[in-house]
């Protein structure tokens, strides 16, 4: 089935530092989309993209929708603690209305 | 504000014991969905829900059931055929139309089982 493949597993950084994470897909998606989870809470979406090339920003944070249409980046500028959880990409799935999610980077945050 | 609620928020089972994880949203939307959650691990899909009285199969369904009574509720039991049931589990749902692949999730039930 379809894979998607998360960038790194994990990172530590001191507060201020930038970060980026990507995700890369066995097969050509025509949408991403990029969550984050708080510990112990659902996660919710941060960024979609629809076409590729697309750059999209939401505040310190701005996401790709790769050229190839099989991989896509999420960058976030100046970090603060409140960044911590893990990250998730997800894309369309096989069949209707199904996506198919990253294994998620879990970001830390030191003050 | 609208929005999925699931209950209970955390849970403890005897093995052998069947349990009901409740969500019920008030989005208006068609499409539920259940992703179970492991440690290291992306979500993975157990049951979905197009539209009423209408369920699916997801990756990892088996040990699970699902019903669709109602447009705002897609509750699901974990049966004591289920091997490994020790997890988090994720309530979402979609509007349903074209393009429609943007879930909203709940804040999650975690079952611990003993």
């Amino acid at each position: 089935g379809q894979q998607l493949n998360q960038s790194p597993q994990s990172m530590f950084i001191q507060e201020g530092e930038d970060v980026s994470m990507n995700c890369t897909s066995s097969s050509i998606f025509n949408t991403w989309l990029w969550y984050k989870q708080d510990p112990g809470e659902g996660p919710v979406l941060l960024i979609a993209l629809y076409k590729a090339g697309e750059l999209t920003s939401n505040g310190r944070l701005t996401a790709q929708f790769g050229i190839t249409r099989k991989d896509s980046f999420l960058n976030i500028s100046a970090s603060i603690p409140s960044d911590v959880g893990i990250y998730f990409c997800a894309g369309p799935g096989t069949g209707f209305q199904k996506l198919v999610f990253g294994t998620g980077t879990r970001l830390l945050v030191s003050p | 504000d609208g929005g999925i609620t699931q209950s209970p928020k955390y849970l403890f089972r005897k093995e052998g014991q069947n349990v009901t994880l409740s969500c019920e949203q008030n989005l208006n939307h068609d499409a539920m969905y259940w992703y179970r959650q492991d440690p290291g691990q992306g979500l993975r899909l157990i049951y979905y829900s197009q539209i009423v009285n209408d369920f699916q199969k997801g990756d990892i369904a088996e040990g699970y059931s699902v019903s669709r009574e109602k447009k705002e509720s897609f509750p699901l039991t974990v049966t004591s055929a289920q091997k490994n049931p020790t997890a988090f589990y994720l309530c979402a749902s979609s509007t349903g139309g074209t393009g429609a692949n943007v879930l909203t999730f709940g804040a999650g039930s975690r079952l611990t089982v003993l």
